[in-house]
């Protein structure tokens, strides 16, 4: 398995708090991705990075922001968490473009 | 929107049997990547298909790729128990290839 861990792995927080997950990787990949998914869909992304400080937006950033200051950690953020980001978080990371992505073992994230 | 496109949404099988399930999308791409979930885990490559290519086998696996129908393929031979899980197609395009689109993704049941 590719060496990526995210945490943490589940979490419970409020509306209107921020909160903060954690994607790792050991590969020294250059592109890291956040992906959200929610019950009987597939995976839609938010942000991507392609490289140390490097990032861009996905198709539902919103309310989202990340950041990496390091090769091997990319954080995302929910600046104010709502119900509706309840979901699944996985981090992907990828040696080329739009090559190969592996995956992280995912976030469960309940917005009460 | 997606990119891709699973059909069917749910497929349900004897073991022994084959498997096809079927993606299909809307703009030209740099290659189709076919990845397997299992519930509640990340999501595990498993192939890549690269646009210029027509077919392509990795063990039990076969995928296709036919560019001018915008559609690609899986087919699983000889089934296995083992073998149930989601099934989602990736896509990777041209200048945005950081930015792969998955579909919403076939669930595959395989009945011992």
């Amino acid at each position: 398995d590719a060496g990526i861990t995210q945490s943490p792995r589940h979490k419970v927080t409020e509306t209107g708090t921020p909160v903060t997950l954690r994607c790792h990787q050991t590969e020294n990949h250059r592109y890291m991705y956040w992906y959200r998914q929610d019950p009987g869909h597939g995976l839609r992304l938010i942000h991507y990075s392609y490289g140390v400080k490097d990032t861009d937006k996905g198709e539902v950033s919103d309310g989202y922001s990340v950041s990496r200051s390091k090769t091997e950690d990319f954080l995302l953020t929910l600046e104010s968490a709502t119900s509706s980001q309840t979901s699944v978080y996985f981090c992907a990371i990828s040696e080329l473009a739009g090559e190969t992505q592996y995956f992280g073992p995912g976030t469960r994230l309940l917005v009460l | 929107s997606q990119q891709g496109e699973e059909d069917p949404q749910a497929l349900s099988i004897q073991e022994g049997e084959n498997a096809t399930m079927n993606c299909s999308y809307k703009t030209s791409i740099n290659n189709l990547q076919w990845y397997r979930q299992n519930s509640g885990r990340g999501l595990v490559h498993l192939i890549l298909i690269r646009s210029n290519e027509r077919e392509k086998h990795s063990g039990r696996l076969r995928v296709t790729l036919d560019t001018s129908k915008k559609s690609s393929s899986l087919l699983i031979t000889a089934s296995r128990a083992a073998d149930t899980a989601s099934y989602f197609c990736a896509t990777a395009r041209g200048t945005n290839a950081g930015k792969s689109t998955f579909g919403d993704g076939t669930t595959l049941t395989v009945k011992p």
